[in-house]
C-alpha cells in the first residue's frame, strides 16, 4: 500500500536553532518526492522537489535529502525564523498521476 | 493571472444547500487538483483533470460531491445538500502535466466552507 509517514508530528523549536523534519514512504513505483510549507490559512507551497537520481536539494536556508534505498527523506531547517512556523508536507508522486500526502508536521518557532 | 485562484475565499451555508467552489488555474497547466483539508488534519484527495476530462475521481467522497472543467481551464466543485462533516477547506492546485510523472503543483489560497 502506498503511503507517506512524516514525524514528528508537531515540533517546538527556539528561534535561531536548527530543524530536521522526517518522511518515510512506500510508494512505488516512485517519481519524485516533494516537500511543501502550508503557513496556517494558506495553501500550500512548494519547497523542494527531488528526483530518484538526486539526494540531496537546498532551498535557501531549507535543505531536502533523499535516500532512495532506504525511501527516507529529511528536510533540514538552518538558523530558524519566526515565520518558519508552518506545517510541513511531504508528498511523494507515483510514476502515474498519483501524489500520496505525508500528514504533515506542525513546526512552531518560539522568540 | 500569475497564480491559481480560488473563489470564494469563505462561504458559510445552512445544511442541506447545495454550494459551487470555483478554481481558476494557471493558465496553460493542463492537470487540475481538487483536496479537502478538515481541520488540523492532511490534504485528502478529491478528483484530478487532465484537460477538461477526469481519468480520476476516486477521492469523491459521496455521490453529492460532483466536479466539472471547461475551457482546459475554469473548474467547479459542487457540493450538493450539504452536510456539516462537509465544512472543511477545499483546496485547488494545477500543473503542468509531465509525461511519467506528477508536475510542480501550484496551489490556490483554498475556499473555507462551514456548513451550520
Amino acid at each position: 500500500k502506498n503511503q507517506v509517514e512524516q514525524s514528528p508530528q508537531s515540533l517546538i523549536i527556539l528561534e535561531g536553532k536548527n530543524c530536521t523534519l522526517q518522511c518515510n514512504y512506500t510508494v512505488s513505483p516512485f517519481s519524485n518526492l516533494r516537500w511543501y510549507k502550508q503557513d496556517t490559512g494558506r495553501g500550500p507551497v512548494s519547497l523542494t522537489i527531488m528526483t530518484f537520481s538526486e539526494n540531496t536539494k537546498s532551498n535557501g536556508r531549507y535543505t531536502a535529502t533523499l535516500d532512495a534505498d532506504t525511501k527516507q527523506s529529511s528536510l533540514h531547517i538552518t538558523a530558524s525564523q519566526l515565520s518558519d512556523s508552518a506545517s510541513y508536507i511531504c508528498v511523494v508522486s507515483a510514476y502515474t498521476d498519483k501524489l500520496i500526502f505525508g500528514t504533515g508536521t506542525r513546526l512552531q518557532v518560539f522568540p | 493571472g500569475a497564480g491559481v485562484s480560488q473563489s470564494p475565499s469563505n462561504k458559510v451555508t445552512e445544511k442541506g444547500k447545495d454550494v459551487e467552489l470555483r478554481c481558476d488555474p494557471i493558465s496553460g497547466h493542463t492537470a487540475l487538483y481538487w483536496y479537502r483539508q478538515r481541520l488540523g488534519q492532511g490534504l485528502e484527495f478529491l478528483i484530478y483533470f487532465q484537460g477538461n476530462s477526469a481519468p480520476d475521481k476516486s477521492g469523491l467522497p459521496s455521490d453529492r460531491f460532483s466536479a466539472e472543467r471547461t475551457g482546459e481551464s475554469v473548474s467547479t466543485l459542487t457540493i450538493q445538500r450539504t452536510q456539516q462533516e462537509d465544512s472543511a477547506v477545499y483546496l485547488c492546485a494545477s500543473s503542468l502535466a509531465l509525461a511519467g510523472g506528477v508536475g510542480e503543483l501550484f496551489f490556490g489560497e483554498g475556499s473555507r466552507l462551514t456548513v451550520l
